[in-house]
């Protein structure tokens, strides 16, 4: 258990679906990040919150939308996907942003699209 | 463009010593990181090295040089339960990790 909780952990959703993915963490970070994680490639950066605004946000297409209503909850609510969006999408949480603040994982949600 | 370089795949034998190898090349450098991922699993942070040298955390050591671009993951004594992947990732000077694909590590008995 690393204190980063993830619901739900497995997905299957049609391309014209809304669904949304939960993140909670109970370590009092304050950064918040979604990673998207596909097989045999890097981990890719999708959005940053740090004290609950957004600080990165790298060109992700706008069938994603975060939300961050607190230092302790995430969400990535998820509407008309492709199925190249089937990954697992990894929460995490770090204390700052700065250089030696680690990031801690939560399990990851594995989303099929159909 | 920024690039981290890492071997897809290594075998080693139980009991054994493996050094897992990663390059980078990024704009800026605040750190270097290690991340253990279990099939399956969550990611969990191994080590943290910001200045040269070598790191050593019970069997796992971590080594950075700046100047060359280049960190080592060493670890010593392997047991099955090793057997995982292992990210490397370096925070740019925008505070962004940027991570590598990832080293599958198979140990054999």
């Amino acid at each position: 258990e690393t204190g980063v909780t993830q619901t739900p952990r497995h997905l299957v959703m049609g391309m014209t679906n809304k669904k949304s993915l939960k993140c909670e963490q109970h370590l009092g970070h304050n950064a918040m990040y979604w990673y998207k994680q596909s097989a045999k490639k890097p981990l890719e950066l999708m959005f940053v919150y740090s004290l609950e605004e957004r600080v990165e946000n790298n060109s992700v297409p706008s069938r994603f939308s975060p939300e961050c209503p607190n230092s302790s909850h995430l969400f990535l609510h998820l509407h008309t996907l492709q199925p190249e969006d089937s990954a697992l999408y990894l929460c995490a949480s770090s204390q700052g942003v700065g250089g030696v603040d680690e990031q801690y994982f939560g399990p990851g949600t594995r989303l099929t699209v159909t | 463009g920024q690039n981290i370089d890492q071997p897809t795949e290594m075998t080693a034998t139980e009991g054994a010593i493996v050094q897992i190898n990663c390059t980078y090349q990024t704009s800026g450098f605040n750190g270097l990181f290690w991340y253990q991922q279990h099939a399956g699993e969550a990611p969990t942070f191994l080590s943290y090295n910001v200045l040269d040298g070598l790191e050593e955390k019970g069997r796992f050591s971590s080594f950075l040089s700046r100047s060359k671009g280049y960190s080592y993951l060493l670890l010593k004594e392997l047991q099955m339960k090793d057997s995982a992947s292992y990210l490397c990732a370096v925070k740019d000077s925008n505070y962004q990790l940027i991570w590598g694909a990832g080293t599958k590590l198979i140990i054999k008995p």
